[in-house]
Order: C-alpha cells, then sequence, then structure tokens
C-alpha cells in the first residue's frame, strides 16, 4: 500500500463547476499536509497547505483534513480552464520534515 | 523576491558520467530538500538539509548520489556514473522552519541519461 493514495484520473469537470480532489495517507501521526498544482513539463507549486483537522479556504479553493478517517481533499470552486493541472498531495510525518507525494490527479476542465 | 533558482534546466549526460546539480534556495531559508521526479509520478524525497547538517539522506537510492550545502546556502547534488535509470527530474525544495513548514520548489534540472 503507498503512503499517500490519490485517484489518478483524469478528472474532467465543465467550467465554473466545483472539482473535487481527495487523497488519503497512511501514516496516523501525520502532522502537516499540502497541495501542489504542477502543470504540465512545470515544478509543483504549493496552492494550499493545512495542519488541523477542518476546513480551509483560500479564495476559490478549499482544503479539508479529517485525520480520523487520514483524509485529504482540495475543493476548488468556479472551476477554470487554467486550472487544468495535475494536483499532488503531500504529507509530511514531522512538521518542516520530508514530504511524501502521492502520484497526483489531473485534472481537465472543459470550457 | 526571488524564488528557488537550479542549474543547469537540462542536462544531457552519457552513461558513466559525472553530474552535478545546483540549487540555490530562497534567501534565508534554513531548510532544503531534493526530490527526485518521474514521468508521470509525483516527486520522491532523497535528502533533506537544515543549514549545512545533511539530516537525512534515507531518500538517496545508492552510494552513487552524493549531495552538500557547505555553507548552509547554495547545495549540489551530485551524481557519479550516471546509468539510464537516473534520467528524471531533480527537485530542489527550500523552507524556512519557522511557524511555517511550506516547502516551494524550484524549476527542477532535467536529467537524460543516454
Amino acid at each position: 500500500q503507498k503512503e499517500v493514495e490519490q485517484n489518478s484520473g483524469p478528472l474532467s469537470v465543465p467550467e465554473g463547476a466545483i472539482a473535487s480532489l481527495n487523497c488519503t495517507y497512511s501514516d496516523r501521526g501525520s502532522q502537516s499536509f499540502f497541495w501542489y498544482r504542477q502543470y504540465s513539463g512545470k515544478s509543483p507549486e504549493l496552492i494550499m497547505s493545512i495542519y488541523s483537522n477542518g476546513d480551509k479556504e483560500d479564495g476559490r479553493f478549499t482544503a479539508q483534513l479529517n485525520k480520523a478517517s487520514q483524509y485529504v481533499s482540495l475543493l476548488i470552486r468556479d472551476s477554470q480552464p487554467s486550472d487544468s493541472a495535475t494536483y499532488l498531495c503531500a504529507v509530511a510525518a514531522e512538521y518542516g520534515n520530508k514530504l511524501v507525494f502521492g502520484a497526483g490527479t489531473i485534472l481537465r476542465v472543459k470550457s | 523576491g526571488a524564488g528557488v533558482s537550479q542549474s543547469p534546466r537540462y542536462k544531457v549526460a552519457k552513461r558513466g558520467q559525472d553530474v552535478a546539480l545546483r540549487c540555490d534556495p530562497i534567501s534565508g531559508h534554513v531548510s532544503l530538500f531534493w526530490y527526485q521526479q518521474a514521468l508521470g509520478q509525483g516527486p520522491e524525497f532523497l535528502t533533506y538539509f537544515q543549514n549545512e547538517a545533511q539530516l537525512d539522506k534515507s531518500g538517496l537510492p545508492s552510494d552513487r548520489f552524493f549531495a552538500e550545502r557547505p555553507e548552509g546556502s547554495v547545495s549540489t547534488l551530485k551524481i557519479q556514473r550516471t546509468q539510464q535509470e537516473d534520467s528524471a527530474v531533480y527537485l530542489c525544495a527550500s523552507s524556512t522552519r519557522q511557524g511555517r513548514y511550506e516547502q516551494y520548489f524550484g524549476p527542477g534540472t532535467r536529467l537524460t541519461v543516454t
């Protein structure tokens, strides 16, 4: 079993819809959780970080964390074609330590 | 301010050659990480520095891989006697470790071993 699992997709949503991306992790003691966006041929770009249970909103993005279920999600509201990318979930066992990444979910937003 | 920079951006090496990849972190960032990303996969951890100290090198795939950060700023990842399986994108990330633990990535070095 991989430490961080994501559905590879592609997840296709129409422009203006909500895109929901999910991630599960195996290390119950994990402390910090991140979502990165990666465009083809580019490096990962941090879009959200979350450290405690609940929701965290930043603009069109909402990260949700449920440590009991070992589950992290990212919601993208009003999806735009420019949101089309691979979204990587990353988890750190300790604050400030190495990240363990999932393989990423490909998101396609259709105009 | 300037982000993480890496050089070269692209490197083609013949099998058996040695290569050196450079990372210049965000100014003031104490922590520096190296990751390897194969096509279609998420980045995989290689090694981690806090200032000049290499605190974790558990992800280095073999003793052909060596990293250093002698003055606590710029870091170099060296791969000796490159093999085809070393072909990947090598990513460097830095973070402050001052209450925030986000890691910011450089553009990466794409290494192709022929």
